[in-house]
């Protein structure tokens, strides 16, 4: 079965602070990527994708995202982080070839200190 | 263009009654995703349609829920006789040939009393 692996429940970082955000996946195939960040009380908002070409996935809001198919891994990044990306990050694969449901990780709630 | 609509925002329910959340796609969007968000967990999936067709409904509890989506209107989610573990977060996503590009709507935050 698929599954959707983000490590860190919480981090705390301070305003200014670089950020990587862990996520992992489990599947045979490259599947397609995303990252949503969702803010207290409200939907999900797209951050960044990856469905092929190159590895390194600008999004927005200055995060990208690597695609390491040998770690099986999709990190979120953003070099300076500010007050207002304190959130819930989630990543999401949705299996190719397949009927492209997305699974998504658990979740990780991002602090950001002043 | 409108993004993907989800009525009520907020759905407040006495025990045994039902819920019906709606989900209206973007325009020229005809694959639709319900997810339910409990508190502190993530989102997961419970049924996937197309205009008038269930595609997986392998996530959907086997009782009193069920979804459709008509050739006209929005999608609905249906929950009947709730009950209090029913209280979570329910997302429709939408996409326009279900191979990504998944927009979601803001949610409906369903509180059974």
């Amino acid at each position: 079965a698929q599954s959707v692996t983000q490590p860190d429940i919480h981090i705390t970082v301070s305003e200014g602070a670089s950020l990587e955000l862990r996520c992992n996946y489990s599947y045979g195939a490259t599947p397609y990527l995303f990252w949503y960040v969702q803010s207290p009380g409200q939907g999900l908002q797209l951050l960044l994708k990856y469905f092929s070409g190159d590895t390194l996935v600008q999004g927005i809001k200055g995060f990208e995202a690597e695609f390491k198919r040998s770690q099986s891994s999709f990190n979120l990044r953003k070099p300076s982080v500010h007050w207002s990306d304190a959130a819930e990050y989630f990543c999401a694969v949705a299996l190719s070839g397949g009927s492209y449901i997305p699974t998504f990780g658990r979740g990780t709630s991002l602090i950001v200190h002043p | 263009n409108a993004g993907v609509m989800q009525n009520p925002r907020h759905l407040v329910r006495r025990r045994g009654q039902e819920a019906r959340l709606r989900c209206s796609p973007m325009k020229g969007h005809s694959h639709v995703y319900w997810y339910r968000q409990l508190p502190e967990e993530g989102l997961k999936f419970m049924v996937y349609l197309q205009k008038e067709n269930i595609i997986d409904e392998s996530g959907m509890p086997k009782e009193r829920f069920s979804a459709e989506f008509p050739k006209e209107g929005p999608s609905i989610l249906r929950i009947q006789q709730v009950v209090r573990g029913d209280s979570a977060a329910y997302f429709c996503a939408s996409s326009p040939q279900g191979q990504g590009g998944y927009t979601f709507g803001s949610g409906t935050r369903l509180t059974v009393v």
